[in-house]
């Protein structure tokens, strides 16, 4: 199975600032008949479901505000947040779709400090 | 507008058979290249997929709990059911089921349910 893992576990950034996480898979999840890199990111808010926000490594969801972003390829990819809201307080998960088994990162805690 | 839902037992007992049911509205089981993932999630823990089915009955079950999982749909009643064998307390977690869209994606979530399992 491909194994994600995330960095930092937590961090707490202040309102306006940049939140960045990092995500890393066991192998590249870069299909290259398409050069697409399966590789999507979610946001999951305290007794919510996760909620998608980016896949293809950088393509984000419809109605997700521009603060957010995917950057990234093959095996190394990051999130950032551009300018931290109060309700972008959340666990923000990497997954990889690229095997048939998919498997989700650790997840990585965003504060506010 | 597409939903889940999912249903079943909040309790379970241990080495007893859990049995879930998640019933989607907003598509069809039968659109093409379309599926049903279930995913788990242990209190203040992170997400585990565990298996999925689409519309083609074509099936995957998580390497580390695939003695222990089978899924199966029910087109007719918009439904996917699950099924864990020999449950055990590790096992109390909140149980997502999730749309796979024609691109791979888990783009609808259900709430979730929560399942203990205790004696």
């Amino acid at each position: 199975d491909i194994v994600m893992t995330q960095s930092p576990d937590s961090l707490a950034v202040s309102l306006g600032e940049r939140a960045t996480i990092n995500c890393k898979s066991s192998q590249s999840v870069l299909y290259s008949s398409n050069n697409k890199n399966y590789l999507a990111w979610y946001q999951q808010k305290p007794g919510q479901p996760p909620k998608l926000l980016i896949y293809w490594a950088s393509t984000r969801e419809s109605g997700v505000p521009d603060r957010f972003s995917g950057s990234g390829s093959g095996t190394d990819f990051t999130l950032t947040i551009s300018s931290l809201q109060a309700e972008d307080v959340a666990v923000y998960y990497c997954q990889q779709y690229y095997s048939t088994f998919f498997t989700f990162g650790p997840g990585t805690k965003v504060d506010i400090k | 507008q597409v939903t889940l839902k999912e249903s079943g037992p909040v309790l379970v007992k241990p080495t007893e058979t859990l049995t879930l049911t998640c019933t989607v509205s907003g598509f069809s089981l039968s659109n093409a290249r379309m599926g049903v993932s279930w995913i788990r999630q242990p209190p203040g823990k992170a997400l585990e997929w565990l298996a999925h089915i689409f519309s083609n009955d074509e099936k995957s079950y998580s390497t580390s709990l695939k003695s222990r999982l089978t899924i199966s749909k029910d087109t007719s009643k918009s439904q996917v059911v699950l099924t864990m064998t020999n449950m055990d307390p590790v096992d109390t977690a909140t149980y997502y089921c999730a749309r796979i869209d024609g691109e791979w994606l888990l783009d609808y979530w259900g709430q979730g349910t929560l399942v203990t399992v205790s004696s």
